[in-house]
């Protein structure tokens, strides 16, 4: 049975270029929650997508954005990159949106030069 | 707008020790609460979790916890530790009207000594 699986594991960009990160939930979860952990904090909650929309949406600006596929499967999007977006990106999947327990992947480690 | 924090960033216990880690969350209505541990190089994953019925649940490889609703804490537990157990616990709460969405601690740093 296979877990949340993100992809890539590592990436490098500099300031001012776009990023995509993918995920790929749980079997037989169909709602994605991305997160975000800088160093030596807990994660921060980005937004979350169900039935390919937004459902809800954390404290950050417009410059991220995401997608939910037909198969449940979401990509986070980050335009203008600042150094302050170096971080841990963390995806999770839930069978549901009501206070369901998430799964969560490994995450994509993200540095910006 | 919820919060959650731990009280310590860092523990250093002995093996057999007794653990404790607080967690006081800001939040006037129903909420999930849920614990996380994540073992050097592995992913989050879900030690317990408390939606409702009795305050005391107990999770994976021995660990429990007790949402005192009074105190607005949810503290977890566990009577003897092993060095296994070195990793970052998170505490994490979920208001009962916000969705999935869940509101994180700053995490704390356990190492056991063997």
């Amino acid at each position: 049975d296979a877990g949340v699986t993100q992809s890539p594991t590592h990436l490098i960009k500099t300031r001012g270029q776009q990023v995509t990160l993918r995920c790929s939930p749980k079997s037989g979860h169909d709602t994605v929650s991305w997160y975000q952990q800088a160093l030596g904090q807990g994660p921060q909650f980005i937004f979350q997508y169900y039935e390919e929309e937004e459902r809800q949406r954390g404290n950050f600006p417009d410059r991220f954005s995401g997608h939910q596929f037909p198969n449940y499967s979401s990509e986070l999007n980050v335009n203008a990159l600042l150094l302050g977006d170096s971080a841990l990106y963390l995806c999770a999947s839930s069978d549901g949106t009501g206070g369901r327990p998430q799964h969560f992947g490994d995450g994509t480690r993200l540095s910006i030069l | 707008a919820q919060s959650v924090s731990q009280h310590n960033h860092h523990v250093i216990l002995s093996e057999a020790a007794s653990l404790e880690l607080g967690c006081n969350y800001s939040y006037g209505g129903t909420v999930n609460l849920f614990w996380y541990v994540q073992y050097p190089g592995q992913h989050l994953q879900l030690l317990l979790k408390y939606f409702s019925g009795d305050p005391l649940v107990k999770g994976i490889k021995g660990f429990e916890a007790e949402f005192i609703k009074s105190k607005f804490s949810f503290n977890l537990r566990k009577p003897s530790v092993q060095w296994s157990d070195t990793a970052e616990y998170f505490c994490a709460v979920n208001a009962g009207a916000a969705g999935n969405k869940l509101t994180f601690g700053g995490g704390t740093r356990v190492l056991v000594k063997p």
